[in-house]
């Protein structure tokens, strides 16, 4: 069964501060996804990575195939950034389609 | 497009109550997932469909929970009777395909008493 583990839990950070988000899993897996959760709001979806690195703007996210872990990067963090992050794999194989999911790390950042 | 649509955005009910949920994916999506997401389990897979067609339903808590995609631009997640314990967010979310991202609508808030 895959594991996803995402640390730390909860952040809290002063604007301008870089953030390092990590999430780990135990099988392999096919592509990884960093979603965005304002509170009480909807999820938006960050990246969608397979290998090397992505960057969109002030976030970067990476991912090492090998060791089984993605980083989320957050550059100069604003207090806009404050949301819960969360991590999700979806394995390789036959069900495909099936995303598992961190249970999350909620980032507060500070003015 | 207007992303994912979901209706309720709130329901509340009282328990023994049927409660329908309903979804519209983004237009040439062929993928439609259902999720539901509370504090202790975080978000679980209820349902996908490929093309209208349900293909994986294993995560479909008990009978008293049903879903359908009648077309490929609407979906439906019923709860009947409707238990305090089925208080959460419900997500709709659709994809391209199913390999690719996938487009969460905004959720419906479901508080059974």
């Amino acid at each position: 069964k895959n594991e996803v583990e995402q640390s730390p839990q909860n952040l809290t950070a002063q604007e301008g501060e870089f953030i390092t988000i990590n999430c780990s899993y135990s099988v392999g897996i096919s592509a990884l996804h960093w979603l965005q959760q304002h509170p009480g709001g909807g999820i938006v979806s960050l990246f969608m990575l397979s290998s090397g690195k992505k960057k969109h703007g002030r976030l970067i996210a990476t991912i090492n195939i090998q060791e089984k872990h993605s980083s989320l990067h957050i550059t100069a963090s604003h207090p806009r950034d404050s949301a819960v992050y969360i991590c999700a794999v979806r394995e390789s194989g036959g069900s495909n389609y099936k995303l598992t999911f961190g249970k999350g790390t909620l980032l507060t950042v500070n003015p | 497009d207007a992303g994912v649509i979901q209706s309720p955005r709130h329901e509340v009910t009282e328990m023994g109550q049927e409660v329908t949920l309903r979804c519209k994916p983004i237009s040439g999506h062929n993928s439609l997932f259902w999720y539901r997401q509370t504090m202790m389990r975080g978000l679980e897979l209820l349902i996908y469909f490929n093309n209208n067609v349900p293909i994986d339903d294993s995560g479909m808590p008990e009978d008293r929970f049903s879903a359908k995609m009648p077309n490929a631009s609407f979906s439906t997640l019923k709860i009947q009777p409707s238990e305090p314990r089925d208080s959460a967010v419900y997500f709709c979310a659709s994809s391209f395909s199913a390999q690719y991202e996938q487009y969460f609508g905004p959720g419906t808030r479901l508080t059974v008493t």
